[in-house]
């Protein structure tokens, strides 16, 4: 069995400032994990990806996530926000052992201001 | 281009109308998915499918039904909408993991049909 919570629920940053987006789960084997973007009235579009490779993950739009076993998380940053960024982030956590579906996290909305 | 296909976009219907919000994918894929989004409460899965005819229930299934007769297609039926049905639907779709274990987690989704039952 796998959870995933999000610990905040919304996100605020000033444009050019850097961007922390909080991820922790838990599963029973080896997870992998997501993370997906959902802008205004668009369906979610995979950001990066971890499934048991390198540590550190980049992804589109310079965004990257690292998964820390040892913290149980997989945190989403970028070290500059856009106003593009604004959106909501889904962590999404699987297992690489067993059957498995996807555990989808509440969602973090990310706000931007100029 | 790849792409996941769900029609329609928006729908206003009454109470007991059946209706039908298809999803087509063109990717090959066998796994295949319906959320319903709600504020606060994130996507939830409704059902899902391994592959042509083997379909299974999600989290949330009461008052919805699937059929998966065609790999490609997918659709989702209400027999008989209620208000608490009222949500943001998204359709999506995966290629399976090895030994067809479930979806890999590359999800591809549809741009969402947005569904309001007066």
């Amino acid at each position: 069995a796998q959870s995933v919570t999000q610990l905040d629920s919304h996100v605020s940053v000033s444009e050019g400032t850097p961007v922390l987006l909080r991820c922790n789960y838990s599963s029973s084997y080896s997870p992998s994990l997501f993370w997906y973007v959902q802008h205004p009235n668009k369906g979610l579009q995979l950001l990066l990806k971890y499934t048991s490779a390198a540590t550190l993950v980049k992804g589109i739009n310079g965004f990257e996530a690292e998964f820390k076993k040892s913290e149980t998380s997989f945190h989403l940053t970028k070290p500059s926000a856009h106003m593009s960024d604004a959106a909501e982030y889904f962590c999404v956590v699987t297992l690489n052992s067993g059957y498995s579906t996807l555990t989808f996290g509440k969602g973090t909305m990310l706000l931007v201001s100029p | 281009e790849a792409q996941v296909t769900q029609n329609p976009r928006y729908l206003i219907t009454v109470t007991g109308k059946k209706l039908t919000v298809t999803c087509s994918q063109n990717m090959n894929h066998e796994y295949m998915s319906w959320y319903r989004q709600d504020p606060g409460l994130g996507l939830r899965q409704i059902y899902y499918s391994m592959n042509v005819e083997v379909t299974d229930k999600g989290d949330v299934p009461e008052g919805y039904k699937v059929s998966r007769k065609e790999k490609r297609n997918f659709p989702l039926i209400l027999e008989s909408p209620s208000p608490n049905q009222t949500s943001l639907y998204f359709c999506a779709s995966s290629a399976l993991r090895r030994g067809s274990l479930g979806p890999t987690g590359e999800l591809f989704f549809g741009e969402g049909s947005r569904l309001t039952v007066l």
